[in-house]
């Protein structure tokens, strides 16, 4: 099945400074490599997406790269604000016996953005 | 809010208590999913629901049996659980295959089974 390896697994960085989160992943057959946020309390919530027809994905300060060949993806963000910490994660997915997506997730990354 | 609910947001059970968890999605999609979220580990798939057929089971303990009457509710009966079985279970909807990929995050029960 399919493996989802992120780093680092904590990051601090100041504010207005990037932050940069990597993934790796096993299963060629994956084409759809979404990012997740969670806060404290909270389930995760989509933030951005990129499909493997695609290298580069741009979103305000955030953005995705997508590298099929090396089979690793990276979060980009940019000019950092105390509310962008959170717990980041990737995922990796692939289309599943009925249709439906099913999502692999690396173990997330821990940020904080220091006033 | 994602426009999917779960309740109760915190049960604390015992290991012979029968509870079960359930969440509503208002968003019209087909797909319902539940995952495990412990401490230092990734999102674990439990299972997965596509159009009220259960599509996937990530070999999960019989002690979880999952229910979706409808594309809009999905239930976890709870029974006979262990102290690891605490975790914070979320319920995630999609829309099918072709129509949208992205998956959509309920706020989770955080389960403590003591």
């Amino acid at each position: 099945g399919e493996n989802v390896e992120q780093h680092p697994s904590t990051l601090s960085v100041q504010e207005g400074d990037s932050a940069v989160i990597k993934c790796t992943y096993s299963d060629s057959a994956s084409n759809y490599f979404p990012w997740y946020k969670q806060e404290l309390g909270k389930g995760p919530q989509l933030i951005i997406d990129i499909r493997s027809n695609v290298g580069e994905k741009k979103d305000q300060r955030i953005a995705v790269t997508l590298n099929k060949t090396a089979k690793h993806f990276s979060l980009h963000i940019t000019e950092t604000q105390p509310e962008d910490s959170a717990v980041y994660f990737c995922a990796a997915s692939r289309v599943g016996a009925g249709s439906a997506r099913q999502l692999t997730f690396g173990s997330g990354t821990q940020l904080t953005v220091l006033p | 809010e994602t426009g999917v609910t779960q309740t109760p947001r915190h049960l604390v059970m015992g290991m012979t208590n029968k509870k079960s968890l359930k969440c509503e999605q208002h968003l019209g999609h087909n797909a319902m999913y539940w995952y495990k979220q412990s401490a230092k580990k990734p999102l674990e798939l439990m299972f997965v629901y596509n159009f009220k057929e259960q599509t996937e089971n990530n070999s999960v303990p019989s002690r979880f049996s999952p229910e979706c009457p409808n594309s809009s509710h999905l239930f976890l009966h709870l029974h006979t659980l262990q102290p690891e079985d605490s975790a914070l279970y979320l319920c995630a909807s999609s829309q099918d295959e072709g129509q949208g990929y992205e998956q959509y995050f309920g706020p989770g029960t955080r389960l403590t089974v003591t």
